[in-house]
């Protein structure tokens, strides 16, 4: 089965950074496009950055570009978000997920602001 | 103007039939995008549902019902997603998203009851 584990949200002081990282199993990791999305409590879903197979495409929200940065490790199946220069903004739940359609997400791992 | 724009709240009957609408901006061309559904319920992360282009390239994901259809309306400039025989479980948030210019955008969600 599919499974996406994210981990490494918190509470970080504005201006702080933060590594967010998600562990894949169950299918070809190599194979497949990644993002990172976000949700703020009560928002609507945002999309953060997309990371594809070979890691030659990397797209970024214009919200986040230049502050944060997605990698990925295809040797250990994982995914990374690099943040830096949070803002209050930031705050939200990331998810990651799989492919251009994002067939499947994790649960999500909460990353809170504060000032 | 947003580029997807969906309805805040909808309700319906159980055993009736909903069409959520998720309209592209003025000036972008229904027909060359994809359109992602997504539904989520409370604490829990998105669920993909389905991909609809045309009625030759549209894409069901695994284990959901039937009763969960794609359109398009070309005279709205707006892709739909149709749940027929309406269920008490249906009642979630549903999302809509497309790829538009290297970058994921999703619609601001609407939220189903099912009265």
């Amino acid at each position: 089965d599919v499974q996406l584990v994210e981990s490494g949200g918190g509470l970080v002081k504005s201006g702080g950074s933060l590594r967010l990282s998600c562990a894949a199993s169950g299918f070809s990791f190599r194979t497949f496009t990644m993002s990172w999305l976000r949700q703020a409590p009560g928002k609507a879903l945002e999309w953060v950055a997309s990371i594809s197979g070979s890691s030659s495409y990397i797209y970024y929200a214009d919200s986040v570009k230049g502050r944060f940065a997605i990698s990925r490790d295809n040797t250990d199946n994982s995914l990374s978000l690099q943040m830096n220069s949070l803002r209050a903004e930031d705050a939200a739940v990331y998810y990651c997920a799989r492919d251009y359609n994002h067939d499947y997400w994790g649960h999500g791992t909460l990353v809170t602001v504060s000032s | 103007q947003a580029v997807l724009t969906q309805p805040s709240s909808l309700s319906a009957l159980p055993g009736a039939s909903a069409s959520l609408t998720c309209t592209l901006r003025s000036g972008l061309n229904l027909g060359m995008y994809k359109i992602y559904w997504y539904q989520q319920k409370p604490g829990s992360p998105p669920h993909y549902l389905l991909t609809y282009k045309s009625d030759s390239e549209n894409h069901q994901a695994s284990g959901v019902p039937s009763r969960f259809s794609g359109s398009k309306d070309a005279s709205a400039n707006a892709g739909t997603l149709l749940i027929s025989g309406l269920q008490s479980e249906d009642e979630a948030v549903y999302y809509c998203m497309i790829w538009h210019n290297s970058a994921v955008v999703f619609g601001g969600g609407t939220k189903l009851a099912v009265l």
